[in-house]
């Protein structure tokens, strides 16, 4: 079973078109959220760690949200230059320095 | 400027032999740690190092082995054991000590076994 889930797998707006990607993951005990933007052929980008639940983060047009289920990365009015994978992770309680546990990604289309 | 280097960005071997993918950083950071991502799958941990001459075995470490001999460096061998070494290699490292630990990646390196 996996512990972080995302979805929608895939998802094209039109440029300007607001939306949300969701990350629900099912850890024991949540030490920290991570939200990563890959662009293709290239590394993950590091985005926003979050802590605790009601915790928001915002950056330019990128905001994200975290509940003790899930989180949230919402997209407003977006430019073709979003268009990436963005990827999901997840550190437990106790994990320290055992490497993060990461969700498929989504990857976002944003048309002209 | 600080950050994370994988060399070279394109690899390309012969089935049977061994292959090694450097990483290097320069953001002194304690533990360093390596990633394979393939087409439709979530990027799974191989290796990871917290601290110089120690390193543990991620989810999918068989056919791979590691060496962390500077704190700097830590690079990765694929062994001609490793079914189906063809995939997307990351590199990245965090600095555990703080309370939550973020983890940054260098470009990635592409392996390609015929």
């Amino acid at each position: 079973e996996d512990q972080v889930t995302q979805s929608p797998e895939a998802l094209r707006l039109q440029e300007g078109e607001s939306s949300s990607l969701n990350c629900s993951y099912t850890v024991s005990g949540l030490r920290g959220l991570f939200w990563y933007r890959q662009d293709p052929g290239k590394g993950p980008e590091f985005l926003f760690t979050l802590y605790s639940a009601g915790e928001e983060k915002e950056k330019e047009r990128l905001k994200a949200t975290l509940t003790k289920k899930e989180s949230f990365l919402h997209i407003t009015a977006p430019k073709p230059e979003d268009s990436a994978t963005y990827l999901c992770a997840v550190q437990e309680v106790g994990g320290g320095a055992d490497g993060l546990t990461f969700g498929k990604g989504t990857h976002l289309i944003i048309q002209p | 400027d600080g950050g994370i280097t994988q060399s070279p960005k394109y690899l390309f071997r012969k089935e049977g032999q061994n292959v090694t993918l450097s990483c290097e950083q320069n953001l002194n950071h304690d533990a360093m740690y390596w990633y394979r991502q393939d087409p439709g799958q979530g990027l799974r941990l191989i290796y990871y190092s917290q601290i110089v001459n120690d390193f543990q075995k991620g989810d999918i470490a068989e056919g791979y082995s590691v060496s962390r001999e500077k704190k700097e460096s830590f690079p990765l061998t694929v062994t001609s054991a490793q079914k189906n070494p063809t995939a997307f290699y990351l590199c990245a490292s965090s600095n555990p000590g703080a309370p939550v630990s973020e983890q940054y990646f260098g470009p990635g390196t592409r392996l390609t076994v015929t």
